[in-house]
């Protein structure tokens, strides 16, 4: 079966240091993937997401990236955290046949002191 | 474009009551919806979808949702609520068109069932 991995569980960051989270999925290949980040436990908003090595679509301009190195690794980074990176940060999957549903991981939980 | 709405920001419930969660999208195609459960520090889970077929879907743990198109709907239901049903859920769409298969999610409703 399919899983998804997401770490670390909880990161606490000074404002302007870097960030690094990272995405695995295991059980399938060429998969799509996406970084959602989710403010006050509420609504989510699709920060990137990629249909392969490499390919990766930005949906809202901020000091936030995304990488893809390898197929079922999904990278979000940051080279400077601001206040309003805080947030709860979740990686999705979703086969790349079908009209499959996206399957979460269980999220980052990134506070900026 | 596509968007969803989910109008009630909490819904509360007796336990053994019947229970339901709207939901209301607009597409310009034709629209896959998406229910999905998140409890506290936890990610989403899926609990079922409507594609094609069939008007009542349903899903995980008891759940069912009726699609309905003519109001544009894809009210979540139970026929009994259970307290440990409480959680936010949060309703998707996409566009069939969308090559992207991106997904537009409501901004959740919580549900709280009382013993």
């Amino acid at each position: 079966s399919q899983t998804i991995h997401q770490w670390p569980a909880t990161l606490v960051q000074p404002v302007g240091s870097p960030l690094s989270l990272e995405c695995t999925v295991e059980g399938t290949s060429n998969p799509n993937l996406y970084w959602y980040r989710q403010a006050a436990g509420r609504g989510l908003q699709l920060l990137f997401y990629s249909v392969g090595i490499g390919q990766i679509s930005s949906e809202v301009p901020q000091n936030l990236s995304a990488s893809r190195p390898q197929d079922r690794q999904f990278i979000l980074s940051s080279k400077k955290l601001l206040l309003s990176d805080s947030g709860f940060y979740l990686c999705a999957w979703r086969s790349d046949r079908g009209n499959q549903p996206q399957h979460f991981g269980d999220g980052t939980r990134l506070s900026i002191l | 474009a596509q968007s969803v709405a989910q109008p009630e920001d909490q819904v509360n419930v007796a336990e053994g009551n019947p229970l339901t969660v709207k939901c209301t999208y607009s597409v310009s195609g034709n629209p896959y919806l998406f229910w999905y459960v998140q409890y506290p520090n936890r990610g989403l889970q899926f609990l079922l979808k409507y594609i094609t077929g069939d008007n009542l879907v349903k899903g995980s743990y008891g759940f069912e949702a009726e699609f309905n198109k003519s109001q544009t709907s894809f009210h979540l239901k139970k026929p009994s609520a259970l307290v440990s049903d409480s959680a936010l859920y949060f309703c998707a769409v996409r566009d069939g068109g969308n090559a992207g298969n991106m997904l537009t999610f409501g901004g959740g409703t919580r549900l709280m069932v009382k013993p």
